[in-house]
């Protein structure tokens, strides 16, 4: 069966520094993979995906994420945060009809 | 621009009460679902819907219900609401042919059961 962990339920960076969120799947097959963000009360809004057609994807707002399959993990990162990166984090693996949702990872950026 | 709405941002209801969550998508999509988030535990499918009056069931179904009489508005029903149900509800819609399968949220119903 699929899933996703989110290694992190918690993330305190600085501002100007760099963020690193992890994510490890298990998929019997190739997945596709996302990120999405929530901001406080906002909806959830795709950050990148994953479709293997190439291991380093880039997405908005400077975010990328890297596809191993040695390690199944996807991690994402950004090399300099921001403060209005402070947010949750879904680590989200898709499959035909279903997305398999991470508990999320929250971001907060401090001056 | 993509749009999906949900009918409340905040709603509270009693126990027992009949509660309805509507979600409307301006997108002509024909995939819907309804998922409820809870701190820790991620977003977790409660109900889906690839066509008009076809439905199936997510990951937590029991004590929800669904309608889709049209092909824009996917309707969460909870026959009798208990305090369990307090949770942040979340709209989603996808085409079918979108490759992967990426979805779009609304902004979310925060419904309190007292």
């Amino acid at each position: 069966a699929q899933s996703v962990t989110q290694l992190d339920s918690h993330v305190s960076v600085s501002e100007g520094t760099p963020v690193l969120l992890r994510c490890n799947y298990s998929s019997s097959y190739s997945p596709s993979l996302f990120w999405y963000v929530q901001h406080p009360n906002k909806g959830l809004q795709l950050l990148l995906k994953y479709t293997s057609a190439a291991t380093l994807v880039k997405g908005i707002n400077g975010f990328e994420a890297e596809f191993k399959k040695s390690e199944t993990s996807f991690h994402l990162t950004k090399p300099s945060a921001h403060m209005s990166d402070a947010a949750e984090y879904f680590c989200v693996s898709g499959g035909y009809n279903k997305l398999i949702f991470g508990a999320g990872t929250r971001l907060a950026v401090h001056p | 621009d993509v749009k999906v709405t949900q009918s409340s941002r905040y709603l509270v209801k009693r126990t027992g009460e009949k509660v309805f969550l509507e979600c409307v998508q301006d997108m002509d999509h024909e995939n819907m679902f309804w998922y409820r988030q809870d701190p820790g535990l991620g977003l977790r499918l409660i109900y889906f819907s690839y066509d008009v009056k076809m439905k199936e069931k997510g990951d937590i179904p029991e004590g929800y219900s669904v309608s889709r009489e049209k092909k824009e508005r996917f309707s969460l029903i909870l026959e009798s609401a208990s305090t369990n149900q307090t949770s942040m509800y979340l709209c989603a819609s996808s085409a079918r042919l979108a490759r992967p399968y990426e979805q779009y949220f609304g902004p979310g119903t925060r419904l309190t059961v007292t």
